[in-house]
């Protein structure tokens, strides 16, 4: 069974910085992208970040772009969201989640528990 | 705001058939045919019900059917169980500068 563990979430001042994890239990994991999403409190979902199997491609939420950093080591089955000059707005559950069918375009079939980032001084 | 424009919530008596839509724009769901629905029980992570517009992963049950009109789409859940009540969300590739794009999600519930 294929499981993802995000880990690093935490109570941040803003303008700081936050390295979230996301450990993968998958023998296959360079061969889907993967995602990020995040959940407000009492909002919907919302698109953070993807990343090739690869590594070699990544795209962004607008509302990231410049501040968060994805990556993913794939000798660890593991992957990363980088987050620095975090807002208010930042504020959000944070979800790994593995594309189905190993691309974007067919959804996120496996995600993880959530990880709790809050920004707030 | 979200990208997609879904319902706030609807509901349905047990054995019944709901539809949710998600209204979009030509640039997500009236671009191509990569609309996926989510489904969301209280603190819990979403799960994959539908891909494609139409297509279930293994595993989901045919009573769940997604389908698509222009810059809509829809997803259907027919016989209502009370285990369905949740919260349901579309999402779309999209070709702008953010690849996807999500609706602000409908609660169900079942009465």
């Amino acid at each position: 069974e294929v499981q993802l563990l995000e880990s690093g979430g935490d109570l941040v001042q803003p303008g700081g910085s936050l390295r979230l994890s996301c450990a993968a239990s998958i023998s296959t994991f360079n061969t889907y992208a993967m995602t990020w999403v995040r959940q407000a409190p009492g909002k919907g979902l919302e698109f953070v970040s993807v990343i090739s199997g690869s590594g070699g491609s990544t795209h962004y939420a607008d509302s990231v772009k410049g501040r968060f950093t994805i990556s993913r080591d794939n000798s660890k089955n593991t992957l990363y969201l980088q987050m620095n000059n975090l807002r208010a707005e930042d504020t959000a559950v944070y979800y790994c989640a593995k594309t189905f069918l190993g691309s974007i375009f067919w959804g996120m079939d496996v995600w993880g528990q959530g990880t709790t980032v809050t920004v707030s001084s | 705001q979200s990208a997609l424009t879904q319902p706030a919530s609807v509901s349905g008596s047990p054995g019944q058939s709901i539809t949710i839509s998600c209204a979009g724009t030509s640039s997500d769901v009236g671009g191509d045919s990569y609309v996926s629905w989510y489904q969301q029980h209280p603190g819990k992570a979403p799960k994959l019900m539908i891909y494609n517009v139409n297509n279930r992963p293994s595993g989901v049950s045919d009573r769940f059917s997604g389908s698509k009109s222009g810059n809509t789409a829809s997803l259907t859940i027919s016989g209502l169980q009370a285990e369905d009540e949740a919260d349901y969300h579309c999402s779309s590739y999209t070709s702008s500068s953010t690849p996807v794009v999500f609706g602000g999600g409908t609660r169900l519930t079942v009465l």
